[in-house]
């Protein structure tokens, strides 16, 4: 993988759902990578700076998992709530190369 | 703790025409980033400043983009001229320093529209 890819590339999921999507990334020289939620017409949020392999970070109902030696991060939410349809992020710290998102839409 | 600004929140200009955008990063930080994201795209970092001093240009299309961070604070990008391909979302973002381990904090982007 040279470039940062995420997928799916949208998620269509009801309210209560759980659901969870992956970044994949160059495994090399891997510095950190951050995980944003960008809101329609806000500014992008950050959720999560992962560095090390194996990390397993947690805000609220999000979670986040890191393997730098295959080069993925899955960004996990817990029974899905209508507020948390965005675009979620995530970038590769070395050069700030972001993927092109995963765009979740969550219905109630 | 007042984010980061921007101005204007939307422009359509005709190609060929310029446009400046304006950007007021968290006060004291150092680093502020210049993105451009167009649609379907993942933000693609245009230019990074450190104080008034450039870091990273290596991706702004030199011959029609320009930027500049007046005493290490605030900063401008510039269009001149504009291409239809132009359409996008201009991002600015800031960070405490250049460990680029820190979080970045991001304001809410101006929307040009290229006609």
């Amino acid at each position: 993988i040279l470039n940062v890819e995420q997928s799916p590339q949208s998620l269509h999921v009801q309210e209560g759902d759980s659901t969870n999507f992956t970044c994949s990334f160059p495994s090399s020289n891997f510095y950190a990578l951050h995980w944003y939620r960008w809101e329609t017409a806000k500014s992008p949020e950050a959720l999560f700076v992962m560095t090390l392999n194996g990390d397993e970070k947690k805000k609220g109902r999000i979670s986040a998992t890191l393997n730098t030696k295959e080069g993925y991060s899955y960004l996990y939410i817990k029974g899905s709530q209508p507020e948390d349809s965005a675009t979620y992020l995530c970038a590769l710290n070395n050069d700030m190369r972001f993927g092109a998102g995963t765009r979740l839409t969550v219905k109630p | 703790e007042a984010g980061v600004a921007q101005s204007p929140r939307y422009k359509i200009i005709e190609k060929r025409q310029s446009v400046a955008f304006w950007c007021n990063p968290i006060s004291g930080h150092a680093t502020l980033y210049w993105y451009q994201q167009i649609l379907g795209q993942g933000p693609k970092l245009l230019i990074q400043f450190q104080n008034n001093g450039v870091v990273d240009d290596s991706q702004l299309p030199k011959d029609r983009f320009s930027a500049e961070r007046l005493k290490g604070v605030d900063s401008t990008l510039k269009i001149q001229p504009a291409k239809l391909e132009d359409s996008a979302v201009y991002l600015c973002a800031s960070s405490l320093g250049t460990n680029f381990k820190g979080e970045q904090y991001f304001g809410p982007g101006t929307r040009l529209t290229v006609t």
